[in-house]
């Protein structure tokens, strides 16, 4: 299967501070990629879904100030956490999809801690 | 999208085959059934996908019953590195926006010695 990867795999930041996270497709294009937030002991929770070069699209109840996506190639899309808080610290994982592979792939995630 | 049930959790012997049920009984005509699994405080793996024929690949197999309501994720000797959180979702068969993945809770494999 086609490989997503994630960095950092880990970051603890301070209260206030914005943090960013690379999404990366190593060995496919990437048309549309996906953004999850997971809380420990629950479920994935999709958070945007954004095709390369177009804006982000947000679920419900996510604030798009907040949580900044770029998917400015096919092959990377960044999430950016602006002024973080410590309700913010959650499993952030992304995901691919490509023209080659119908099916999503899955990166191994982002731990994020904001004290 | 359709909506699915899967027990919350279930236990295996290594070696056994592990049955994982899931129920998708509002299914849509153009909805396929994927199978994915996360390990913990990992990223979920892609295990298997069908739309109307049971599939078979080195992971597993899947087996779909005739009216799509429900299927089955087979393991067929399944090992301690199998423990897992599964999951069954549905999603249409075009690849828009519109279609993405949305995880239920999922079934807690537990594969013991």
């Amino acid at each position: 299967g086609a490989v997503v990867s994630q960095h950092p795999s880990w970051v603890i930041c301070k209260s206030g501070t914005s943090v960013k996270i690379e999404c990366r497709s190593l060995d496919f294009q990437a048309t549309t990629m996906f953004w999850y937030r997971q809380f420990p002991k629950q479920s994935l929770m999709l958070m945007a879904t954004s095709n390369e070069g177009s804006k982000a699209t947000y679920e419900q109840g996510v604030e798009k100030d907040k949580f900044l996506i770029n998917h400015a190639s096919l092959t990377l899309s960044t999430l950016t956490v602006t002024s973080a808080h410590p309700e913010d610290s959650s499993f952030y994982i992304c995901s691919a999809r490509g023209t080659v592979y119908n099916e999503q792939f899955f990166g191994p995630g982002t731990r994020l801690t904001v004290l | 999208d359709a909506k699915t049930t899967q027990p919350t959790s279930m236990d295996c012997a290594e070696g056994r085959a592990a049955n994982l049920p899931c129920n998708h009984s509002t299914i849509s005509g153009n909805e396929y059934v994927y199978w994915y699994r996360q390990i913990h405080s990992q990223g979920p793996q892609y295990i298997i996908h069908g739309l109307k024929n049971n599939e078979t690949n080195e992971m597993a197999s899947l087996i779909i019953t005739e009216d799509r309501k429900s299927s089955t994720l087979i393991l067929p000797h399944a090992t301690l590195r199998d423990t897992a959180v599964y999951y069954c979702i549905v999603r249409p068969t075009n690849t828009g926006t519109a279609s993405k993945l949305t995880f239920g809770t999922g079934t807690r494999l537990q594969v013991t010695l």
